[in-house]
């Protein structure tokens, strides 16, 4: 089936960097979003982009859906210890009867902040 | 805090039981989902329920059967399960299926399997 390359797959930064990570698939989506896993929690919901090109903040996050359909990428900017967790790139494409299909996700970055 | 609830939080069971697991969303929503999360692979999407109708069945095990009497409860019964289907199982709700109305998950249940 279809399949969302994420990566990277973990990060250990130093508090206050600034993190990047992306989501590319080989086909078109025209729904990108990003949650975020705390450990013993469901993922939540940070930010959703439904236009190519689209650049989207919430707080200290920033994602983009890419301009060519088959990516998107989450930024955060100085990062603190409570952005740990793992982060999940999930898309939508349109099938062919023209409505949405279902979610696919990525397999997940893992972030740890080092205080 | 999440509008999506799930019980139990935690849920060991042996072969031969049966058991239930529970989602309640407090959100208006008309769409429920069951996935599947084991570790290192993405989400497995398990059923999908629109209106109280079942709309997708993704070849799962008949020992997973789901229930939704109302739009706002789901229910996963579980029967006879093998070790390998220890995993997290979460819920989500969205307003409208197949649409592109983002998903909203509950914290799941983490099952083991003895």
């Amino acid at each position: 089936g279809q399949q969302l390359n994420q990566s990277p797959q973990s990060m250990f930064i130093q508090e206050g960097e600034d993190v990047s990570m992306n989501c590319t698939s080989s086909s078109i989506f025209n729904t990108w979003l990003w949650y975020k896993q705390d450990p013993g929690e469901g993922p939540v919901l940070l930010i959703a982009l439904y236009k190519a090109g689209e650049l989207t903040s919430n707080g200290r996050l920033t994602a983009q859906f890419g301009i060519t359909r088959k990516d998107s990428f989450l930024n955060i900017s100085a990062s603190i210890p409570s952005d740990v967790g793992i982060y999940f790139c999930a898309g939508q494409q349109v099938d062919y009867g023209g409505s949405q299909g279902n979610l696919i996700f990525g397999k997940g970055t893992k972030l740890s902040v080092k205080p | 805090e999440t509008g999506v609830t799930q019980t139990p939080r935690h849920l060991v069971m042996g072969m031969t039981n049966k058991k239930s697991l529970k989602c309640e969303q407090h959100l208006g929503h008309n769409a429920m989902y069951w996935y599947k999360q084991s570790a290192k692979k993405p989400l497995e999407l398990m059923f999908v329920y629109s209106l109280e109708e079942r709309v997708e069945n993704n070849s799962v095990p008949s020992r997973f059967s789901p229930e939704c009497p109302n739009s706002s409860h789901l229910f996963l019964h579980l029967h006879t399960l093998q070790p390998e289907d220890s995993a997290l199982y979460l819920c989500a709700s969205s307003q409208g299926y197949r649409h592109n109305q983002p998903q909203h998950f509950g914290d799941g249940t983490r099952l083991s399997i003895l």
